[in-house]
């Protein structure tokens, strides 16, 4: 079964700063791969989704952007954030015709 | 009118009742997850059917495809098992996986 770390768990970053989250899969290949973001009470908000190696479709217009550099792994990026970034970041993993299997999230404070 | 509706939105009861949890759509599908969303935010999927009744535990999941509806249901409910049931459908021919969210279902069960 697919396991999927996501990293870090938790993390306080002020407003203009860089973000990098990593979210990495074992167990599957050539995986659907999505990034979510979870306001505080809120439902959950499809950001990027990944059907391949370098093949990225964003859903929200945004300052975030993703990568997939190797079939396993999914970035999370932006250059600078900003206040309404904050939420939770859920990275989920979908190999074909399956249910979804997400990470732990990462919960993001932005000050 | 969201395309998946979920009742109710907030469900509170008393440990060992059967709980009912509901999910309308309106789009025609290929699959509806159930998931479950702890405290903590972590999720974690719970079926995934197409048709007919699935059964896991204490956990019931039925889907009638004809009139769109689908619901979870707990039996012997237990303190525990308070978190957000979320509903998501994939549209039919839709081969990139993607799911349309329902807003979730919160449920917290009083010992």
């Amino acid at each position: 079964s697919q396991t999927i770390h996501q990293w870090p768990a938790t993390l306080v970053q002020p407003v203009g700063s860089p973000l990098s989250l990593e979210c990495t899969v074992e167990g599957t290949s050539n995986p659907n791969l999505y990034w979510y973001r979870q306001a505080a009470g809120r439902g959950l908000q499809l950001l990027f989704y990944s059907v391949g190696i370098g093949q990225i479709s964003s859903e929200v217009p945004q300052n975030l952007s993703a990568s997939r550099p190797q079939d396993r792994q999914f970035i999370l990026s932006s250059k600078k954030l900003l206040l309404s970034d904050s939420g939770f970041y859920l990275c989920a993993c979908n190999p074909r015709a399956s249910p979804l299997h997400f990470g732990n999230g990462t919960r993001l404070t932005v000050t | 009118k969201n395309e998946v509706e979920q009742s109710p939105q907030n469900l509170t009861a008393q440990e060992g009742e059967f709980i009912t949890i509901n999910c309308s759509y309106s789009v025609g599908i290929s699959a509806l997850h159930w998931l479950q969303q702890h405290p903590g935010g972590g999720i974690v999927s719970l079926f995934m059917l197409s048709s007919g009744k699935k059964k896991h535990g204490r956990l019931i999941a039925t889907i009638n495809i004809q009139e769109k509806h689908s619901s979870l249901h707990i039996t012997a409910s237990h303190p525990r098992d308070s978190a957000v049931y979320i509903c998501a459908v994939r549209s039919a021919g839709d081969s990139n996986y993607q799911l349309i969210w329902g807003a979730g279902t919160k449920l917290i069960i009083k010992p």
